[in-house]
């Protein structure tokens, strides 16, 4: 299989701690993508990182890419009851691949 | 609220039945997806249409019948389906068919084979 993984597979905080899911992929990417699935609903695309980035940044997101590791992070800083959802990264399924392959995701809750 | 619309949102079949999935995109994107999403599995993808060609079938049983009658709907056909093709069936779309382009989903259809 050409997927990866989350991790960790589950996740649970108090609101405003951070909340930090990481993302390992197998295949060469020319950019990799995280998206958001609140519970029964369609995944939202967040936030898109480049090969040459290290870092990005939206809102209280914050994204982190090493190609090296073929790993990546997602950073959610003062995390609110209202960011509970499973967090996907997406990746081409193989090196020639232009279709986004998700990984099994990462189920977060925060507490009021 | 969602540019890209799914019908109905929950559905029961028997494993007789024929019913099908609606899709329908308002935001001018010219590639559509089909993909499944079963509990404690990743998404799994199913098709991919790109300006109403069908550019991806990723060896899914002919059970399920896809059909994109133009680029702003997708609809997937459903024939005598088993209980394991109970899932989440989620429709997206993008602006092409490159890694490079977002998708953008809809917020699925619950299917229930009895």
């Amino acid at each position: 299989s050409q997927q990866g993984e989350e991790d960790p597979q589950a996740l649970s905080i108090q609101e405003g701690e951070n909340a930090t899911m990481n993302c390992s992929y197998k295949t060469s990417i020319n950019n990799l993508q995280w998206y958001r699935q609140n519970s029964g609903r369609g995944l939202v695309h967040l936030i898109l990182i480049r090969s040459n980035e290290r870092e990005k940044h939206s809102g209280r997101l914050r994204v982190t890419l090493d190609t090296s590791k073929k790993s990546s992070s997602l950073l959610i800083t003062a995390s609110r009851a209202a960011d509970t959802a499973s967090y996907f990264c997406a990746y081409p399924s193989s090196g020639g691949s232009y279709i986004p392959t998700f990984g099994r995701g990462t189920s977060l809750i925060v507490h009021p | 609220e969602t540019g890209v619309t799914q019908t109905p949102r929950h559905l029961v079949m028997g494993m007789t039945n024929k019913k099908s999935l609606k899709c329908e995109q308002h935001l001018g994107h010219n590639a559509m997806y089909w993909y499944k999403q079963s509990a404690k599995k990743p998404l799994e993808l199913m098709f991919v249409y790109s300006l109403e060609e069908r550019v991806e079938n990723n060896s899914v049983p002919s059970r399920f019948s896809p059909e994109c009658p133009n680029s702003s709907h997708l609809f997937l056909h459903l024939h005598t389906l088993q209980p394991e093709d109970s899932a989440l069936y989620l429709c997206a779309s993008s602006q092409e068919p490159t890694y490079n382009s977002p998708l953008h989903f809809g917020n699925g259809t619950r299917l229930t084979v009895t």
